[in-house]
């Protein structure tokens, strides 16, 4: 079975600051897709960004960026100049040929935005 | 703009009680699938279609069964529900099979049984 592990169950960060949250996976593939999913308070699951593992340059979604090691497997998510509505439970997701339609998550992180 | 659709968003059952959870998508999506979440263990998977007419085993499909009753809807039944079955439900959907492709999600049900 394929894992996806989170480490920091939370996480705080003073608003307009910049917060690192991580992401390793398990995974023998070589050509996979991984994805960070927003969850506000108010429970809709929303797409951040996703990298293809085949390409090197990590994905920017505007104040969003990824840190990709694919050697490492590691795959954490940079938020730049935090605003507080960033305040949101976040999913580290993984998904392979081989796990055809399905998608394995993280546990999360809830981030906090301190004004 | 729909997206995905799940009713009811909170229900609270007794122990024994059956309900269905609905969902309905209208973005003609293939594959549709039912979530649980619970506190410190991420989403995972109850049940998936990948297309209209299939239903495949996730990862806890213990004590539910579904229904891909049409392209648009996908519907959780729980025969016989436990204090255990008490969670946060999704039901989400995706386009196709490639693997760039993003999963919507509805806003969930949140279920309590007592």
């Amino acid at each position: 079975a394929q894992t996806v592990t989170q480490s920091q169950p939370e996480m705080s960060v003073q608003e307009a600051e910049t917060v690192t949250l991580s992401c390793t996976y398990d995974t023998s593939e070589s050509d996979y897709y991984l994805f960070w999913y927003k969850q506000p308070p108010s429970r809709q699951m929303i797409l951040v960004i996703r990298q293809e593992a085949y390409k090197q340059q990590n994905a920017t979604e505007n104040r969003f960026s990824v840190n990709f090691q694919k050697a490492a497997k590691s795959f954490s998510l940079k938020i730049s100049d935090s605003q507080l509505g960033d305040a949101a439970m976040y999913f580290c997701a993984y998904r392979n040929v081989n796990t055809g339609n399905q998608f394995y998550f993280g546990t999360g992180t809830s981030l906090t935005v301190i004004p | 703009n729909a997206g995905v659709t799940q009713t009811p968003k909170f229900q609270v059952l007794k122990t024994g009680q059956s309900m269905t959870l609905q969902c309905a998508q209208d973005m003609n999506h293939n594959s549709m699938y039912w979530y649980r979440q619970d506190p410190g263990m991420g989403l995972r998977l109850i049940y998936y279609s990948a297309s209209e007419g299939t239903t495949d085993k996730g990862e806890v499909p213990n004590g539910y069964n579904v229904s891909r009753l049409n392209k648009r809807e996908f519907s959780l039944r729980l025969e016989s529900a436990a204090p255990s079955q008490t969670s946060v439900y999704f039901c989400a959907s995706k386009s196709g099979q490639a693997l760039n492709t993003e999963a919507f999600f509805g806003q969930g049900t949140r279920l309590t049984v007592v």
